[in-house]
């Protein structure tokens, strides 16, 4: 099946400096999403983003598909950034169920 | 828009206790998956419905499991007979098209 790897695994920042994220993925894919899951266990979407570049406030994310891997950029980093990113991915023809990375987990410190 | 919500949020129930939980998805929303997330793990999918029909299974998902969507609004996981290994993080999720929105999560854990 299809493999989703996330990488760096951890990640401890200090609070205002940036950091990269990325997902690497071994087939071709209908859909990406990034999350971040809260300390409670809440997935919040940052991103859908099949494809190009999007950017929220702070966030911004990459897909390229045709190499298959996508970036997620965090600049200024707070500590409420804090937790667990995850990339998911959808195959193409599927009927949508969501593949998960293994997560990097990210401590921003103040 | 109330979001996908989950009830309960925490279980706790002895070995060998059936369990049910509800997610109630996002009005309008045709799809509806379940997924389980063990710690350290990245959520597994469990099964999906396109509005009442169950259209896809996990191998993840044992005879001892079972999904229902009566009339294609909430649905319910129900664990029958639980073990140990089934404690984790039971996540619902919704969509129309695109995006899925997850609801909070039950957390179940087996003593």
């Amino acid at each position: 099946g299809i493999q989703v790897e996330q990488s760096p695994p951890d990640l401890i920042l200090q609070e205002g400096a940036n950091s990269t994220l990325r997902c690497n993925f071994s087939d071709s894919v209908n859909n990406l999403q990034w999350f971040h899951q809260n300390p409670w266990g809440q997935l919040i979407n940052l991103f859908y983003i099949p494809s190009g570049t999007k950017q929220n406030g702070r966030l911004s994310a990459t897909t390229v598909a045709t190499e298959r891997y996508s970036l997620l950029y965090i600049s200024s980093s707070q500590t409420t950034d804090s937790g667990v990113y995850f990339c998911a991915v959808v195959l193409s023809g599927n009927t949508g169920k969501l593949i998960f990375g293994q997560g990097t987990t990210l401590q921003v410190k103040p | 828009d109330t979001g996908v919500s989950q009830d309960p949020r925490h279980k706790i129930t002895k070995r060998g206790q059936n369990v049910t939980f509800r997610c109630d998805p996002i009005s309008e929303h045709n799809r509806l998956y379940w997924y389980r997330q063990t710690l350290g793990q990245g959520p597994e999918f469990l099964t999906y419905f396109q509005n009442e029909a169950q259209l896809e299974k996990s191998r993840l998902l044992s005879d001892r499991f079972s999904a229902e969507r009566p009339k294609g609004s909430f649905s319910t996981l129900e664990i029958q007979r639980t073990e140990q290994g089934d404690s984790a993080m039971y996540l619902c999720a919704s969509s129309i098209s695109g995006s899925q929105y997850f609801g909070p999560g039950t957390r179940l854990t087996v003593t």
